[in-house]
């Protein structure tokens, strides 16, 4: 069965320090698909970015950025200069191709806090 | 316009209760979910339908039965309402898993419903 781990239940940073995101996963098959969304405290689900299995090229979007390593089954998540808004639940999960029957598996989340 | 909408937001009701929850998405997907989020913020997949046929159904109790008029819309009915079913439901959608697409189509979430049963 596919497993996401979020080792980090709470962080807080202060405004513009850099803070890392740790997602590890594990899983049977060889095409998958990882993905982080975002709850603010307003609730809702953000989606933020989708990898496959085959593609381990580091992706940075402005002040975000994703590393991807199949070696050590792990895909984390930096935010460089942090802001306020960044405060949030953080979920990494992980979505195997099963025709048919496919679902997302969600990490348990990261509380991240920025304090100004 | 809002992509994924669900209705109501927020649903406070009776142990013993039946209630229903509406979901509607306008992005052209085949696919809709239900995930329950709990207290402790952990999310699960209840349900997924694809282009208004059942795909997934996680361990729930049959107290839930979600139902989908058309691609665009899938409602969650619960019957006899317990405590525990306090939390957050929301509802997603994807494009079709189809197979040469590979799968792994991002899935777009709702604002979620807080049902609070007292």
């Amino acid at each position: 069965a596919q497993k996401v781990t979020q080792a980090q239940t709470e962080i807080s940073v202060v405004e513009k320090e850099d803070v890392t995101l740790d997602c590890v996963y594990e899983t049977r098959d060889t095409t998958y698909y990882l993905f982080w969304y975002k709850q603010p405290p307003s609730g809702e689900l953000v989606f933020l970015i989708r990898r496959n299995s085959f593609d381990e090229q580091n992706e940075i979007s402005g002040r975000y950025s994703w590393n991807f390593q199949k070696s050590t089954s792990s895909f984390n998540f930096t935010i460089t200069a942090s802001q306020v808004v960044d405060s949030a639940v953080y979920f990494c999960a992980l979505s195997e191709r099963s025709f048919g029957n496919e679902k997302l598996t969600f990490g348990t989340g990261t509380r991240l806090t920025i304090i100004p | 316009d809002t992509a994924v909408s669900q209705t109501p937001k927020y649903l406070v009701t009776q142990m013993g209760n039946d209630k229903s929850i509406k979901c509607e998405q306008n992005l052209g997907h085949d696919t809709m979910y239900w995930y329950k989020q709990d207290s402790k913020k952990f999310l699960k997949i209840m349900f997924s339908y694809n282009n208004k046929e059942l795909i997934i159904n996680e361990t729930v109790p049959n107290r839930f039965s979600p139902k989908s008029p058309d691609k665009a819309h899938l409602n969650l009915h619960i019957n006899s309402l317990e405590l525990g079913d306090s939390a957050v439901y929301f509802c997603a959608s994807s494009q079709e898993m189809a197979l040469q697409r590979g799968g792994g189509e991002t899935q777009y979430f709702g604002p979620g419903t807080r049902l609070l049963v007292l």
